[in-house]
């Protein structure tokens, strides 16, 4: 079974500096979907960004970044340039890219991120 | 992205109840799915909502606790039946999408539900 760790229940930046959060994963499969969700107090889940696992590059999304390592297993986001707006709780998520599964996204336990002004 | 509307966005609900909620997709989609997120926790697959045939249930959840409806593309509906306190969460409807970036799941705004 798949299982997604984020090992950083709380972070906290100050305004324009960056900051990383972590998120690691288990799989035997090849081929599957990374995400990070964004869920401000509002509680709406919001898109960050999104991999493919059998591409190379990172993904990018303005001030978003991904650091992928799929040896390692590894899924970490960069935000740069953090404003207030990007306080919120930060989920890590996979999903298989085939079969029965698709559709059934696995989450960590989310990073709670306040950005200080 | 997707246009995915949940009604209620909030409602207490008295224990022994049913509730159901109502999610509508502004354009035509294969796959929806139904979420849950209990008070401080991540969000566990409740069921895929499948058109024209029953729900796929995830472990853990029956449909007769959770019956689900889907008559069409753009519809479908999560009852909360027969409610406690533990039914308390975030009930948050979502779906699949390929875009340009390929497959991605997107949810609407949720269903904040408390249980008294």
């Amino acid at each position: 079974a798949q299982t997604v760790t984020q090992s950083q229940p709380e972070m906290s930046v100050q305004e324009a500096e960056t900051v990383t959060l972590s998120c690691t994963y288990d799989t035997s499969e090849n081929n599957y979907y990374l995400f990070w969700y964004k869920q401000p107090p509002s509680r709406q889940m919001i898109l960050v960004i999104r991999q493919e696992a059998y591409k190379q590059q990172n993904a990018t999304e303005n001030r978003f970044s991904v650091n992928f390592q799929k040896a390692a297993k590894s899924f970490s986001l960069k935000i740069s340039d953090s404003q207030l707006g990007d306080t919120a709780m930060y989920f890590c998520a996979f999903m298989t890219r085939y079969g029965g599964s698709q559709g059934n996204l696995i989450f960590g336990k989310g990073t709670k991120l306040s950005v200080k002004p | 992205s997707a246009v995915i509307s949940q009604k209620p966005s909030r409602d207490i609900c008295q224990r022994g109840t049913s509730l159901t909620i109502q999610c509508q997709v502004d354009s035509q989609v294969t796959m929806m799915f139904w979420y849950r997120q209990q008070p401080g926790q991540s969000l566990t697959l409740i069921a895929t909502a499948n058109q024209g045939s029953e729900a796929t249930y995830e472990s853990g959840f029956v449909i007769d606790k959770f019956p689900i409806s889907r008559p069409n593309l753009t519809f479908s509906t999560l009852t909360v039946s027969n409610m406690s306190p533990e039914d308390s969460s975030i009930y948050l409807c979502s779906v699949g999408r390929d875009g340009k970036l390929g497959n991605t799941i997107y949810f609407g705004e949720g269903s904040w539900l408390t249980v008294v």
